[in-house]
């Protein structure tokens, strides 16, 4: 069973300040089938990054993916109000069941 | 417009059951596998079952093995969880997801609004 852990726990930064969360795995995802969603105060999750780079349809351009084997990373260029809200990354392709990380909270500084 | 709606939150006893459901719409619904994400409250997201676009295939997370069972009608384009001998650490928001594809589960491009499930005496 991978297990994902993310980190920070809780990333305190400005408006229009870089952010990066990492997610580190305790084995290696194959073939980088690692995603990324956010997730606001109330709402469902939404899909943002797939096949740890690739931007789901909708995504602007500031989202970024990164990383292979067990070390990924999100990178949000430059952070926008409406980004702040907790991101979770997810395994998958497997043959093991699905597994989320425990989440980063992007919190207004 | 790709569309999931949960339905049949509430609270319910301990021990007791309770069957959620989700309607799709602006697919598909036959051509994907999908799954049910909980998360309780002011914690991360839980995977808890998956199953495939014809029914056979059900897998789910330990957490609900022998309790609960997934089940969908693509007849009626809906999703189901059938959720027995509830705990009180069942107490969550019920999410229905689709996965992009069918086989082994992948990521998920459409979540529903999730439905909150309740267990208290």
């Amino acid at each position: 069973e991978i297990v994902l852990t993310q980190s920070p726990g809780t990333l305190s930064l400005s408006p229009g300040e870089r952010a990066t969360l990492s997610c580190r795995a305790s084995q290696s995802v194959n073939g980088n089938y690692l995603a990324w969603y956010q997730q606001k105060r109330g709402q469902a999750p939404r899909l943002l990054l797939y096949g740890a780079s690739s931007r789901a349809a909708g995504i602007p351009d500031r989202f970024s993916g990164s990383g292979s084997g067990t070390d990924f990373t999100l990178t949000i260029s430059r952070l926008e109000p409406e980004d702040f809200a907790v991101y979770y990354c997810q395994q998958y392709g497997t043959s093991v069941l699905v597994a989320f990380g425990q989440g980063t909270r992007v919190e207004i500084k | 417009q790709v569309h999931l709606v949960e339905s049949g939150g509430g609270v319910v006893q301990p021990g007791r059951s309770l069957r959620v459901s989700c309607a799709a719409s602006g697919f598909t619904f036959s051509s994907y596998d999908m799954h049910w994400v909980r998360q309780a409250p002011g914690k991360g997201l839980e995977w808890v079952a998956v199953i495939s676009i014809d029914g056979n295939i059900k897998l789910y997370a330990d957490s609900v093995k022998g309790r609960f069972t997934i089940s969908r009608d693509n007849s009626k384009n809906t999703l189901y969880l059938q959720m027995n001998s509830l705990r009180a650490e069942d107490t969550a928001v019920y999410y229905c997801a689709r996965d992009i594809t069918v086989g082994v589960p992948d990521y998920f491009d459409c979540w529903g609004q999730g439905t909150l499930v309740t267990v208290s005496s």
